[in-house]
């Protein structure tokens, strides 16, 4: 069975960078059928995509966060990470982790439960 | 970028009523969307990709129709643990979520 599971600060301060794991156990990030996302989603508000990684180490990052996000991989210990720079009050949100499917069309289907990040000095 | 429009923001319905729900994309996707439903503190649920094809374990009350821009979602005859709120997303550029239809209790 997939599981993935974010892990990292609840709190971040105002400037400071924002830093979340996710770890995937159950399948391998290495396998290139599978891309692994970045996704969040401000209270009581939609879903947005942040960016997502092959394990190769390819990404692809949302146009208007790209200035300041970076996503990375470490297949040896099976995570993928996400930093967000400079973070304002606007990136408070509940962030999730996610795998695409190339067997899906590329679609998301394992997440993880998501890890509510607060921004806040 | 795509932007994905959902209407209606709000579906009141009863149980074993059916569900018809929108989701209109700026310019073409062809077939590349996909429907996710997602209950209140819970990450959001695979239930349609292709525009039609449901992932697995997903109910056959569940149906997604059409192409190009114009989609839908179809709960034939809604249970109780359906009501909850329902996005479309499309990867064919980039990747972006709609605006969400939440299907409330009547």
């Amino acid at each position: 069975q997939v599981q993935l599971q974010e892990s990292g600060p609840g709190l971040v301060q105002p400037s400071q960078t924002l830093s979340l794991t996710c770890t995937v156990s159950g399948a391998s990030l290495s396998s290139g059928d599978h891309y692994w996302s970045w996704i969040r989603q401000h209270p009581g508000k939609g879903l947005e995509w942040i960016g997502y990684i092959f394990g190769s180490g390819a990404t692809s990052y949302n146009p208007s966060l790209q200035s300041r996000v970076a996503v990375s991989v470490d297949t040896s210990e099976n995570q993928f990470s996400l930093e967000l720079y400079s973070v304002t009050a606007a990136d408070a949100a509940v962030y999730y982790c996610a795998r695409g499917n190339a067997f899906l069309e590329w679609f998301l289907d394992y997440w993880g439960q998501g890890t509510l990040v607060t921004v806040s000095s | 970028e795509i932007v994905l429009t959902q209407s209606p923001a709000t579906l009141s319905l009863s149980p074993g009523e059916r569900a018809t729900l929108s989701c209109k994309a700026s310019q073409s996707v062809t077939h590349s969307l996909a429907w996710y439903q997602q209950k209140f503190g819970q990450a959001p649920r695979l239930l349609i990709y292709g525009a039609s094809n449901r992932a697995t374990g997903v109910p056959a009350r569940f149906s997604g129709s059409g192409s190009g821009a114009d989609f839908t979602l179809t709960i034939s005859s809604l249970e109780p643990e359906d009501f909850a709120v329902y996005y479309c997303q499309q990867r064919s550029n980039w990747l972006t979520f709609g605006g969400g239809t939440q299907v409330e209790i009547k």
